[in-house]
């Protein structure tokens, strides 16, 4: 079953502008990753953020974490066309195994 | 160095065969996850693998799906007596260790005619 419940479902923007997308989660988690994926290719991992942290960079990257309304939020700024991808956030939960449960993921478009 | 790769890339198959899907990991990767991804399921966790343990196989689907993965390198996912249903892309992952980032193959896309 799906833990994380993504919105919005598709998004469409100029390059240019940022992008935001938002990952909720009903489960303690021990970290929150946010995958990329192109059309006919693996997932490409982004960025991970443990339940300890609130917010990390990377690049045009910025994650926020809020545990206490289990959601994440993923920040893009300065959009280009090369960012046109889904987009999944994955909850690492406490047990050992390390499994991601993933939610269904935002479609963005960046148009040039 | 190279990332995890899958093969074959696509898999067409008539209901009822069997068939086998395969991922070499990241050199050097203890942990190895098996995920399906399809239109209505999204992206669901099937097996996990981490060195000598016993594998968490909670997310297997059903009993024709297996998997084994021999002297802790490649990785091998038997489904049989396939079913339309099992249509999807089946992507294999390699980490370093349990929480932590994970490398996605390109998965094998499987169609059952």
């Amino acid at each position: 079953s799906q833990q994380g419940e993504e919105d919005p479902q598709a998004l469409s923007i100029q390059e240019g502008e940022n992008a935001t997308m938002n990952c909720s989660y009903k489960t303690s988690i021990n970290n929150l990753q946010w995958y990329r994926q192109n059309s006919g290719r693996g997932l490409v991992h982004l960025i991970l953020i443990r339940s300890n942290e609130r917010e990390k960079h990377s690049g045009r990257l910025r994650v926020t974490l809020d545990t206490s309304k289990k959601s994440s939020s993923l920040l893009i700024t300065a959009s280009r066309a090369a960012d046109t991808a889904s987009y999944f956030c994955a909850t690492g939960l406490s047990s050992n195994t390390g499994k991601l449960i993933f939610g269904q993921g935002t479609t963005l478009q960046v148009k040039p | 160095g190279a990332g995890v790769s899958q093969s074959p890339s696509n898999k067409v198959t008539e209901k009822g065969k069997d068939v086998e899907l395969r991922c070499d990991p990241i050199s050097g990767h203890t942990a190895l996850y098996w995920y399906r991804q399809s239109l209505g399921q999204g992206l669901e966790f099937l097996i996990y693998f981490q060195g000598n343990s016993a594998p968490d196989k909670s997310g297997l689907p059903s009993d024709r799906f297996s998997a084994e993965r021999t002297g802790g390198s490649v990785s091998t996912l038997t489904i049989q007596r396939t079913q339309q249903e099992d249509s999807a892309v089946y992507l294999c992952a390699s980490t370093t260790g349990t929480h932590q980032p994970q490398h996605f193959g390109d998965g094998t896309r499987l169609s059952i005619l």
